[in-house]
């Protein structure tokens, strides 16, 4: 069955540190690997998108990794910021129908 | 968000009324998805269109129709609601359909049915 699972759940930081949240895929065929940003009461916004050829991608302070040997991505954020409270949500392109699957998402919440 | 904008916001009704949710798009794409999030789970694919005479089911349509009356307007129609239809609903446009297109969203509509 394609999904996508993350890690942890939620997560809280105090403003300043960094983080890194965590994604398992198992989705064939596998096409591509997106972080999207989810404020509450908002819809998704993209990160980044990564086909299974690039390790790594960049946006501001928000860096994501892929593994796609062990079907694994992480999204680093540096230096979190107040703003960066919100739900972090891993998604995958690919299946048979060609659309995207959601994670559950990460919560994350940073404090003063 | 702004590019892509759904009415109502938030919908009371009632078990076994009909109502229907609305999206409407300025980027001139093609692609037009409607979702729903519930608590705890991640999105899910009620249907997709990929232009005005191109009508999909995705993962549960169960409950659900759409009409895509223009590429601009994609509504989704609940013929008779249900509780466990209470959940957030969003729409998305995607353009070109390569496997890197991005997604946007709209800014959701909030739907409790009692």
């Amino acid at each position: 069955k394609n999904q996508v699972e993350q890690s942890p759940q939620s997560l809280i930081i105090l403003e300043g540190k960094n983080c890194t949240l965590q994604c398992n895929y198992t989705v064939s065929p596998f096409s591509n690997l997106r972080w999207y940003k989810q404020d509450t009461g908002r819809g998704p916004v993209s990160l980044t998108i990564m086909t299974f050829s690039e390790n790594t991608k960049s946006n501001g302070r928000y860096t994501a990794t892929l593994d796609a040997d062990t079907k694994q991505s992480s999204l680093h954020i540096t230096a979190s910021q107040l703003s960066d409270s919100a739900s972090y949500i891993c998604v995958s392109y690919g299946g048979s129908q060609g659309n995207l699957i959601f994670g559950k998402g990460t919560k994350l919440s940073v404090k003063p | 968000d702004a590019d892509v904008t759904q009415t109502p916001r938030n919908r009371i009704t009632k078990t076994g009324k009909r109502i229907m949710l609305e999206c409407s798009q300025t980027k001139g794409h093609d692609r037009m998805y409607w979702y729903r999030q519930d608590p705890g789970l991640g999105l899910r694919l009620i249907y997709y269109s990929f232009d005005v005479k191109d009508i999909n089911k995705g993962e549960i349509s169960d409950g659900y129709s759409v009409s895509r009356q223009a590429q601009a307007k994609f509504s989704l129609s609940l013929e008779s609601a249900i509780p466990n239809q209470t959940a957030l609903y969003f729409c998305a446009t995607s353009d070109w359909g390569t496997s890197e297109e991005t997604q946007y969203f709209g800014p959701g509509t909030r739907l409790l049915v009692l």
